[in-house]
């Protein structure tokens, strides 16, 4: 079974920099893992931030962005806002895009 | 605009059966699969599975093949997740999604606001 793995939580200041990663159980992570990011504050569902690694939906604020980074996939804030503050999971596609599998999530403090 | 607007909470006890749906406004429905999430309490996100509205083409996770069904209505833009005989370990909050994947990649666009199923004696 597939495992797709994320930090359980990180800290970081008001206006500073924090980047989470993606890892795949089953090895390096690609770009044709086409992996996406969400937001979710308590009590809401999900919001889409990123897809296809580095592309960003028009809601999207500037300061989130997608990367690939050490054989991970990675979303960097930059800049952070107290409202922030969430969850944020990875999907990473398996199977041609017909098969998703959501990474653990990552609690994100804004302290 | 993009909408997927759920059913609403259901209550159930063990053993009952249990149809949920999730209405696709504002695009073509036929055009992009629907997906379906869950969440228990407290808990991350599972891919339960995807069906294409346009030829009900459906593909299940592995850990929920057998245990639902997906299926959609495309004459009214509805996609339908459903137990024949539910179980406590089925209380979540499950999603509905808009996914598609085309030359440009693959994505997870828009969310449902959510259907909370709560399965107690």
């Amino acid at each position: 079974q597939t495992v797709v793995t994320q930090e359980p939580s990180l800290t970081v200041s008001p206006g500073g920099t924090v980047t989470l990663t993606c890892a795949s159980s089953t090895g390096a992570v690609t770009s044709g893992y086409y992996p996406n990011w969400f937001q979710q504050k308590p009590g809401q569902a999900p919001r889409a931030l990123i897809y296809s690694t580095s592309n960003k939906h028009s809601w999207t604020p500037a300061r989130f962005s997608g990367s690939l980074l050490g054989g991970k996939a990675a979303l960097t804030l930059s800049g952070v806002q107290p409202e922030d503050e969430a969850e944020y999971y990875c999907l990473l596609y398996y199977g041609g895009a017909q098969l998703g599998v959501f990474g653990t999530g990552t609690k994100v403090t804004v302290l | 605009e993009v909408q997927l607007v759920q059913s609403g909470a259901e209550v159930k006890k063990p053993g009952e059966s249990l149809k949920i749906s999730c209405k696709g406004s504002g695009y073509s429905f036929t055009s992009y699969w629907i997906g379906w999430v869950r969440q228990m309490p407290g808990k991350g996100l599972e891919w339960m599975g995807i069906i294409y509205p346009g030829d009900s083409d459906t593909r299940y996770s592995p850990s929920f093949q057998g245990q639902v069904t997906i299926s959609a209505d495309k004459s009214i833009s509805t996609a339908y997740l459903q137990w024949s005989s539910l179980k406590a370990s089925d209380t979540a909050m499950y999603y509905c999604v808009r996914h598609y994947y085309d030359s440009s990649g693959a994505a997870v666009d828009y969310w449902g606001q959510g259907t909370l199923v709560t399965v107690s004696s």
